[in-house]
């Protein structure tokens, strides 16, 4: 059965303080692996999407990483402003989402 | 690029009545436009999957004549959520697949949402 997981549900980290989120999936024949954030009350912003196991992408502070079992949403050196929920997404047939629960992260000043 | 944009951002309406809930992507043709609902603390909820011209693909559990999605061109997408009562009160947001131009699959670019409140 398909299904996507993300760890830890929340996260709170001092300002500075790099840390990885979690993506783990069980798709057969996965056809990306997308990363969002989203600020309360606003619909998800598009970060990064990952193709294959080993490919990597990054954007400022963040990094994406992906393998065959599982993606890591690095964040190095957070700031406040970086405080969202960060949600992962593997695609099914006829292109809908199965979304993870998502990681809540807070960030310190 | 990939904007998506949604009308109204809010809006709160008395039970019994219709509301409709544009959504377009401005800078796009998108393939496929899906709807989600999300409650307070969790994630999306996919509601409905539409294409353009062609009737929308409803997720089970979700009424078809409740919420009625019309996909008029590959830049609009409405939602009508049709007698409306306060269970029915959520945040609604749509996305517009756009084609990632390799053999994987489409990127879902969002709208900024819709909160609806049903008195």
């Amino acid at each position: 059965e398909d299904q996507v997981t993300q760890s830890p549900e929340a996260l709170r980290l001092q300002e500075g303080e790099s840390s990885s989120l979690n993506c783990s999936y069980t798709v057969s024949g996965l056809r990306g692996l997308f990363w969002y954030r989203q600020d309360p009350g606003k619909g998800p912003e598009f970060l990064f999407t990952l193709y294959s196991a080993g490919e990597e992408k990054e954007k400022e502070r963040l990094k994406a990483t992906l393998t065959k079992k599982e993606s890591f949403l690095h964040i190095t050196a957070p700031k406040p402003e970086d405080s969202a929920t960060y949600l992962c997404a593997v695609p099914l047939p006829g292109n809908q989402f199965y979304f993870g629960t998502g990681t809540s992260l807070t960030v310190i000043p | 690029g990939a904007v998506v944009s949604q009308h109204p951002s809010w809006v709160i309406c008395k039970s019994g009545t219709s509301v409709k809930i544009e959504c377009r992507s401005l800078d796009f043709q998108a393939t496929t436009m899906f709807w989600y609902r999300q409650f307070p603390k969790q994630s999306l909820m996919l509601m409905a999957t539409s294409n353009e011209g062609s009737k929308a693909t409803y997720e089970q559990g979700v009424e078809k004549d409740k919420f009625l999605i019309n996909h008029a061109s590959l830049t609009l997408s409405t939602l009508t959520v049709t007698s409306a009562h306060p269970e029915d009160s959520s945040f609604y947001i749509c996305s517009g697949g756009r084609t990632s131009g390799s053999l994987g699959a489409d990127t879902q670019y969002f709208g900024p949402g819709t909160r609806l409140t049903v008195l």
